[in-house]
């Protein structure tokens, strides 16, 4: 598809198990960015790559929190050891622009994940 | 930390009516932008906005970036059942050049 693929959709899991949340952007998009979005809340930044590179990783939570882009294309957010505040949506964002960025994020879908 | 500051949380309004929103800052922005989220969906982007006193028109839409660089609102005219949703604003501070802070949201629910 031409958007930003995000799965799962949705995702239940037990507290203390680990989580993988998959985001493949745009083609040719150099920006990839994570956000959280609780519940009547706006987005919350997580981290941001440019190509593989994790230029800003201050928004992510905990060491629990891991995101990766090892081929500057597809990324995966990895939660180990969820706890209940862990609980949200997941967005993705991706941009093509790197230098000179005009704001313009394509989002996802986002991936709701519940921790029990 | 920045901050925004969004309202009306949410608006219930007619068909037909004209709407408004605004976002207020605690530090100068230097790109203003408005979103719009539907259930289930992520953030779709309205309007951007780049310089102060800018007054930028989509559709039915018009946002302005305030003059002040820590103001914007979002007009929306003759609202139509379509226009339901959250509309978030979201600001790039002058010390950064991709971090995004986004305001809480305005949600639109249009009364039948």
């Amino acid at each position: 598809g031409a958007g930003v693929s995000q799965s799962p959709r949705y995702k239940v899991a037990k507290r203390g198990q680990d989580v993988a949340l998959r985001c493949d952007p745009i083609s040719g998009h150099v920006s990839l960015f994570w956000y959280q979005q609780a519940l009547g809340q706006g987005p919350e930044f997580l981290t941001y790559f440019q190509n593989e590179a994790q230029l800003d990783k201050s928004g992510l939570p905990s060491d629990r929190f891991f995101a990766e882009r090892p081929e500057g294309s597809v990324s995966t957010l990895k939660i180990q050891r969820t706890q209940q505040e862990d609980s949200a949506v997941y967005l993705c964002a991706s941009s093509l622009a790197s230098a000179g960025w005009t704001g313009e994020l394509f989002f996802g879908e986002g991936s709701r994940l519940t921790v029990l | 930390g920045q901050q925004l500051n969004q309202s009306p949380q949410s608006m219930f309004i007619q068909e037909g009516e004209d709407v408004s929103m605004n976002c207020t800052s605690s530090s100068i922005f230097n790109t203003w932008l408005w979103y719009k989220q539907d259930p289930g969906e992520g953030p779709v982007l309205l309007i951007a906005l780049y310089k102060a006193g800018e007054l930028t028109s989509n559709g039915r839409l018009t946002a302005q970036f305030g003059i002040t660089r820590k103001d914007s609102f979002l007009n929306i005219s003759a609202s139509i059942p379509s226009d339901v949703g959250i509309y978030f604003c979201a600001g790039q501070a002058s010390d950064s050049n991709y971090q995004l802070i986004w305001g809480a949201g305005t949600k639109l629910i249009i009364k039948p």
